[in-house]
């Protein structure tokens, strides 16, 4: 398996903007996750799946952020309008009731001008 | 609220001693813990676990300690090798659902 795949890696956009971060979780893992990670809060829980369903979103920081998990392959995190205060990396995670800790993709590096 | 926290940012550590990282957590109901290694530009990567039944795990240079009276474990690399240079980051989760993660401590190894 490739692992986790997030795309794009880096992203420059104008405050304003609607930014759409996509990642691809590890085949048959049921559980993903949405991080950030900034130097006050290291890495943030944002949102977290299973099974496609979204059980705690707690950790999105506002209405401007979103995301969807159509099905078990596919994941998306939009902000819309973006700000420069959303600047950060951005990681998605994978979990699979068979393993015993989270896979993470390489991140997209964010940059809202 | 951060439930798991890593109170020193920084630390640097002589090449071949011994390197302890700290984490602290509040959250009495979190059952397994892990700490994971990043490299810039990289994502973190798993390093070692321990469950909460223990008090202690042992990977190679790699030692989790627990203790759970306390809400703390740390992790000890012995010897540290220049190579052990990243930022580590303490997480914790409860009946294997969400990990929550602390804001890291970046390690510096001097050779």
């Amino acid at each position: 398996d490739a692992g986790v795949i997030q795309s794009p890696r880096h992203e420059v956009t104008e405050m304003g903007q609607e930014v759409t971060l996509r990642c691809k979780p590890i085949s048959g893992h049921n559980s993903l996750f949405w991080y950030r990670q900034t130097m006050m809060r290291g890495l943030e829980l944002l949102i977290y799946f299973n099974n496609n369903v979204p059980i705690d979103d707690s950790g999105m920081p506002e209405d401007r952020f979103s995301a969807k998990m159509p099905n078990a392959s596919f994941s998306t995190l939009k902000i819309q309008p973006s700000e420069p205060r959303d600047s950060a990396v951005y990681f998605c995670a994978s979990y699979g009731r068979v393993e015993t800790e989270a896979f993470f993709g390489q991140g997209t590096r964010l940059t809202v001008v | 609220d951060q439930q798991v926290k890593q109170n020193s940012p920084s630390l640097s550590v002589q090449e071949g001693r011994i390197s302890i990282l700290n984490c602290d957590y509040t959250n009495s109901m979190f059952d397994y813990f892990l700490w994971y290694k990043k490299y810039p530009a990289e994502g973190p990567t798993f390093l070692i676990s321990i469950s909460s039944i223990k008090d202690k795990n042992e990977d190679g240079r790699f030692t989790v300690f627990l203790n759970k009276s306390a809400k703390h474990l740390s992790l000890h690399i012995v010897p540290s090798q220049p190579g052990d240079s990243a930022v580590y980051f303490c997480a914790a989760s409860a009946y294997g659902n969400q990990f929550y993660f602390g804001t890291g401590t970046s390690l510096t190894v001097i050779p």
